[in-house]
């Protein structure tokens, strides 16, 4: 069973311009999570997608956003690159998890550099 | 607020001897927990789940962890470490009727010596 896959490996960009990561959930899951984890911050919680809509979102501010497609992979948006975005993004997927007992697989994560 | 606090961001044993790393939940709802392990230059992976079904779970790689609900805590356990378990381990809550996040404690960075 492939597992959750997370396109691309690394991504340099520099202050004000947009980034986009993707993410391919396992076959079968439908409800995709991205994570942001920075050096110091630990793991943050970023989205929360099922069945093509948002569900919940961390403490971000709009310019972070995404969307679901009918496929259920997902795409993570980051408008106005800051310095402070430089970190891992993680992709996870799950069985909708709305009794909240479904664990999260994680992806290998996507490396954002900002210069 | 619920958290997790991992007690000791960096823990080191020597080679065969038991691992410990502790993992302690804020809440007074029983939650759903969760070990992830680390290791570097990628994701996370699911060690082991514990649900509500038996308190102690066992996971993959002889990793185990018991749930105690009256000291609220959640400890992973290993008997005899091997040079590949060094990596940083986090621990994780959900709960019922969750609102989709994780929560993570900081991670432990366990270190293992010939």
């Amino acid at each position: 069973e492939a597992g959750v896959t997370q396109s691309p490996t690394h991504l340099i960009k520099t202050r004000g311009q947009q980034a986009t990561l993707r993410c391919s959930p396992i076959s079968g899951h439908t409800s995709v999570y991205w994570y942001q984890q920075a050096l110091g911050l630990g793991l943050q919680f970023l989205l929360w997608y099922d069945e093509g809509e948002e569900r919940n979102r961390g403490n971000f501010p709009p310019r972070f956003s995404g969307r679901q497609f009918p496929n259920y992979s997902s795409e993570l948006n980051v408008n106005a690159l800051e310095l402070e975005d430089s970190a891992l993004y993680l992709c996870a997927s799950s069985l909708y998890l709305r009794a909240g007992n479904q664990p999260q697989h994680f992806g290998d994560g996507t490396r954002l550099s900002i210069l | 607020a619920q958290s997790v606090t991992q007690l000791g961001s960096h823990v080191s044993v020597s080679e065969g001897a038991l691992v410990l790393l502790r993992c302690n939940y804020s809440s007074s709802v029983p939650p759903y927990l969760f070990w992830y392990v680390q290791y570097p230059n990628q994701g996370l992976q699911l060690l082991l789940k514990y649900t509500s079904a038996a308190t102690l779970v066992k996971g993959i790689n002889g990793f185990e962890a018991e749930f105690k609900k009256s000291e609220t805590s959640f400890h992973l356990t290993k008997p005899s470490a091997h040079m590949s378990d060094a990596a940083e381990y986090f621990c994780a809550v959900s709960y019922s009727g969750s609102q989709g996040n994780l929560i993570f404690g900081k991670g432990t960075k366990l270190s293992v010596k010939p």
